[in-house]
């Protein structure tokens, strides 16, 4: 089974509206931690907003939040008055615990944003 | 400087070349990794260095060959490789493990890698 699901391939969004990005994961640890990151054509892979499996508060990141529903294993990524420039490829990623520093990426959603 | 730096940007090699893909990050961190993103595909994790050690090979042929001279540095040796290894390659950086809650990994532009 994945152990991170991204069940969008690809998004367009109409710009200054929100928009939410899906991402489920498959873990049995109890500690762990979530991860958005943001992939433009260049290539980088730039961090977005992080979440512990024990924060019991969402993490928002300016325009970014994290909805975290725990028993759900959710972490949709929110992005809140769209601009042109978060056209991009998003990844949610998965930290858990066990010893190691191993992130598990999903497939990624491609987000367009039309003017 | 910015964070994570990697160097060349682009590189196109035959089968039967060597190369060298050179990391280099700016943030005081002392874990580093490589990983490839290939087409259609999710990241995934090559190596894991923590204070120059390798602590992590996920199953990677040998003929890609890690080396980490200090803690800022890192380099991925390339020799006869082969059309599929052609890919994005990515080096990223964090505080090791059980330094802190986020550990959160920094990474750089990436390599494009195309193999002839």
């Amino acid at each position: 089974a994945q152990k991170i699901t991204q069940t969008q391939p690809g998004m367009f969004v109409q710009e200054k509206e929100a928009v939410t990005l899906d991402c489920t994961y498959d873990t049995s640890d109890q500690s762990y931690g979530l991860f958005w990151y943001k992939q433009p054509s260049s290539g980088e892979m730039i961090f977005l907003i992080y979440q512990g499996s024990y924060d019991e508060q969402n993490a928002t990141e300016g325009r970014y939040s994290l909805n975290f529903q725990k028993a759900r294993k959710s972490a949709n990524l929110v992005i809140s008055a769209s601009q042109l420039g978060d056209s991009a490829m998003y990844f949610c990623a998965m930290r858990e615990s066990g010893g190691n520093e191993k992130l598990t990426f999903g497939t990624g959603t491609r987000l367009t944003i039309i003017p | 400087e910015t964070g994570v730096t990697q160097t060349p940007r682009h590189l196109v090699m035959g089968m039967t070349n060597k190369k060298s893909l050179k990391c280099e990050q700016h943030l005081g961190h002392n874990a580093m990794y490589w990983y490839k993103q290939s087409a259609k595909k999710p990241l995934e994790l090559m190596f894991v260095y923590n204070f120059k050690e390798q602590t992590e090979n996920n199953s990677v042929p040998s003929r890609f060959s890690p080396e980490c001279p200090n803690s800022s540095h890192l380099f991925l040796h390339l020799h006869t490789l082969q059309p599929e290894d052609s890919a994005l390659y990515l080096c990223a950086s964090s505080q090791p493990r059980g330094t802190s809650d986020q550990e959160t990994q920094y990474f750089g532009p990436g390599t494009r890698l195309l193999v002839l």
